[in-house]
């Protein structure tokens, strides 16, 4: 039972590049969720999702899109990366919405 | 002013010590409270969850709620080296849909 599983661990952009990070849970979690981690900062919410085909935006949510084809995977695309979006990117799922999360270890990004 | 404060430490304290950890809040509204334990380059994982106000133990851990102060704490017993890590709060509310607001944390080391 891996749990949720984030590729990749480290990346390095430049500015204007975009990528995908990928996360998969196999716990058969509704709710999933993608947030930042900066120094000084608690967890902010980008995007969410309450199940397949249904995302909504968190508190964070310009520069990012989400999509949720399946109940598994929940990847997260930055469209045109910028420093400002240098980060811990960690991904988390739950069975519902009002139940604890369980992280993925993250993904470290640097935006050059 | 943050909607939940957290003192970032460090908190260094000698092994078999009595830790306490807290946060304070502003929104009377949160509901559902949650300890986290984030080691250094890896996800959150929970410790404790509760909801409303009380006292809830599991085994060296104890998380407190008293909503009418607006003040969480988490206290370790019998503290460990193992224990050294980022310890987060969170907490959530049913009229903002669950969402999640972070503590930044506080790194906890628990010295041999």
């Amino acid at each position: 039972n891996a749990g949720v599983t984030q590729t990749p661990k480290f990346q390095v952009l430049k500015t204007g590049q975009s990528m995908t990070l990928q996360c998969a849970q196999d716990m058969n979690h509704e709710y999933m969720s993608w947030y930042r981690q900066d120094p000084g900062m608690g967890l902010r919410l980008i995007h969410y999702s309450v199940g397949a085909g249904i995302t909504d935006q968190g508190e964070v949510p310009n520069g990012y899109n989400v999509s949720r084809s399946t109940t598994e995977d929940f990847p997260l695309r930055l469209l045109s990366a910028a420093p400002s979006q240098t980060s811990v990117y960690f991904c988390a799922s739950s069975y519902d919405i009002n139940q604890p999360q369980h992280f993925g270890d993250g993904t470290r990004l640097s935006i050059l | 002013q943050k909607e939940v404060e957290q003192d970032p430490g460090p908190l260094s304290v000698p092994e078999g010590a009595i830790v306490s950890l807290n946060c304070t809040y502003s929104n009377s509204a949160f509901q559902y409270f949650m300890w986290y334990r984030q080691y250094s380059r890896k996800g959150p994982e929970l410790l404790m969850y509760t909801y409303s106000s009380g006292n809830k133990e599991d085994g060296r851990f104890t998380a407190q709620v008293d909503k009418s102060s607006k003040y969480i704490s988490l206290f370790i017993r019998d503290s460990q080296p193992s224990d050294s890590a980022t310890y987060l709060c969170a907490m959530s509310a049913e009229d903002s849909n669950y969402q999640l607001i972070w503590g930044a944390g506080t790194k906890l080391i628990i010295k041999p």
